[in-house]
């Protein structure tokens, strides 16, 4: 297994472009999220999914669409790219229902808005 | 929603001294709490987490304590190493509802020689 995958590890964008984070899983996991890490404010939720077709809104969705049109995928999209969404972007998922299941986090994705 | 407040933000400490850092919750619903350990560059790991049916979890020599009714709780790293050098994240969560995952700011632990 491959866990979660996620692509490009690095991108420098220009403000107002658009661009998709890709985040892939091979775990057969219903429960996957996005987060972005900036310093001194940990991992905050952009937007998370519970399963094929269901998405909602984490702690900071402004300037974010997601969509989940099957159990292994969960693109994030930029619509108009901003410098304020400079930060590293991380996947990840696990089974719905806690129980004894860690969060799997993917590799991360650094992007970067000039 | 729910809010983790994460304590101190740095933390230096002599080789086989112990580490403590603290978290507190807002959300009397939160029954789960992961810590997770984070190297430079690399993807945040679990490295112990506590229900809230318990009051303290061993893994060798990292500890976590929770008291539900102050909610708040910790993680006791012992005999501390180089290798522990990292940023640590503590996060609550509910088994109920949409289960979204709150992390606290984070804690950079220093281990000096």
């Amino acid at each position: 297994n491959a866990g979660v995958t996620q692509t490009p590890k690095f991108q420098v964008l220009k403000t107002g472009q658009s661009m998709t984070l890709q985040c892939a899983q091979d775990m057969n996991h219903e429960y996957m999220s996005w987060y972005r890490q900036d310093p001194g404010m940990g991992l905050r939720l952009i937007h998370y999914s519970v399963g094929a077709g269901i998405t909602d809104q984490g702690e900071v969705p402004n300037g974010y669409n997601v969509s989940r049109s099957t159990t292994e995928d969960f693109p994030l999209r930029l619509l108009s790219a901003a410098p304020s969404q400079t930060s590293v972007y991380f996947c990840a998922s696990r089974p719905r229902g806690l129980s004894n299941q860690p969060q799997h986090f993917g590799d991360g994705t650094r992007l970067s808005i000039l | 929603g729910e809010n983790v407040e994460q304590h101190p933000s740095t933390l230096s400490v002599q080789e086989g001294d112990s580490a403590v850092i603290k978290c507190t919750y807002s959300d009397s619903a939160s029954n789960y709490f992961p810590w997770y350990k984070q190297e430079l560059g690399k993807r945040p790991q679990l490295i112990i987490d506590i229900r809230s049916n318990v009051g303290e979890k061993k893994d060798q020599r990292i500890a976590v304590t929770l008291n539900k009714t102050a909610k708040h709780f910790s993680l006791h790293i012992t005999e501390t190493q180089p290798e522990d050098s990292a940023v640590y994240f503590c996060a609550a969560t509910s088994f109920q509802g949409a289960q979204k995952l709150v992390f606290g700011q984070g804690t950079r632990l220093t281990i000096n020689p």
